[in-house]
């Protein structure tokens, strides 16, 4: 199957600062790419929606001032968690999908701790 | 819109026994449907899909999950398990158009013991 890559895998920062979370597809163009927020024990809650050289569309209740996406490229799309609190600790996962595929591909997910 | 509701949170299953890990949804248009599976502290895989034909769909690792639009349910099963089947197991549809993004179920944490 396709490969996403997602980096950082863990990180910790400190509460005010910003954190990039990069997601990216190996060896397929990601048309679309999405990304899911999951507290412990929890399912994985949907954030936003990615295409390629748009803006992304940002589920109901999610600050899109506060987490920034960005899809410049058919390969790359980053989050970016702004002037982050101790709310905002969780595991962010990423997935991305070509236009003709019906299956998304997971990355490995980041596991995020605002200290 | 669309909701998923897995029945089980947790599912304690003695290895080498069968299971069958629950999956209702809700849609007012045509679906797809999944299974994924989650280790800790990882990504989801993708176990199995039903996009159409067959209503019977086998996946990876031995699963299989059958597909019945009457009951609006597609239950995930493997006739025997194994102790490296111990994750959490996350039923999801999309819809068939548009962005086709997933809505998950609540997940199901399926656990096997020696």
């Amino acid at each position: 199957g396709a490969v996403v890559s997602q980096h950082p895998s863990r990180v910790i920062c400190k509460s005010g600062t910003s954190v990039k979370i990069e997601c990216r597809s190996l060896d397929f163009q990601a048309t679309t790419m999405f990304w899911y927020r999951q507290f412990p024990k929890q399912s994985l809650m949907l954030m936003a929606t990615s295409n390629e050289g748009s803006k992304a569309t940002y589920e109901q209740g999610v600050e899109k001032d506060k987490f920034l996406i960005n899809h410049a490229s058919l390969t790359l799309s980053t989050l970016t968690v702004t002037s982050a609190h101790p709310e905002d600790s969780s595991f962010y996962i990423c997935s991305a999908r070509h236009s003709q595929n019906t299956e998304a591909f997971f990355g490995q997910g980041t596991r995020l701790t605002v200290v | 819109a669309q909701s998923v509701t897995q029945l089980d949170s947790q599912v304690p299953v003695f290895e080498e026994a069968p299971v069958e890990l629950r999956c209702n949804y809700s849609s007012s248009v045509s679906v797809y449907l999944f299974w994924y599976v989650q280790y800790p502290n990882q990504g989801l895989q993708l176990l199995l899909k039903y996009l159409s034909g067959s209503t019977l769909v086998k996946g990876i690792n031995g699963f299989e999950a059958e597909f019945n639009k009457s009951q609006t349910s597609f239950h995930l099963r493997k006739p025997s398990v194994h102790i490296s089947d111990t994750a959490e197991y996350f039923c999801a549809v999309s819809e068939r158009q548009g962005a086709q993004k997933l809505v998950f179920g609540q997940g199901t944490r399926l656990t096997i013991n020696p």
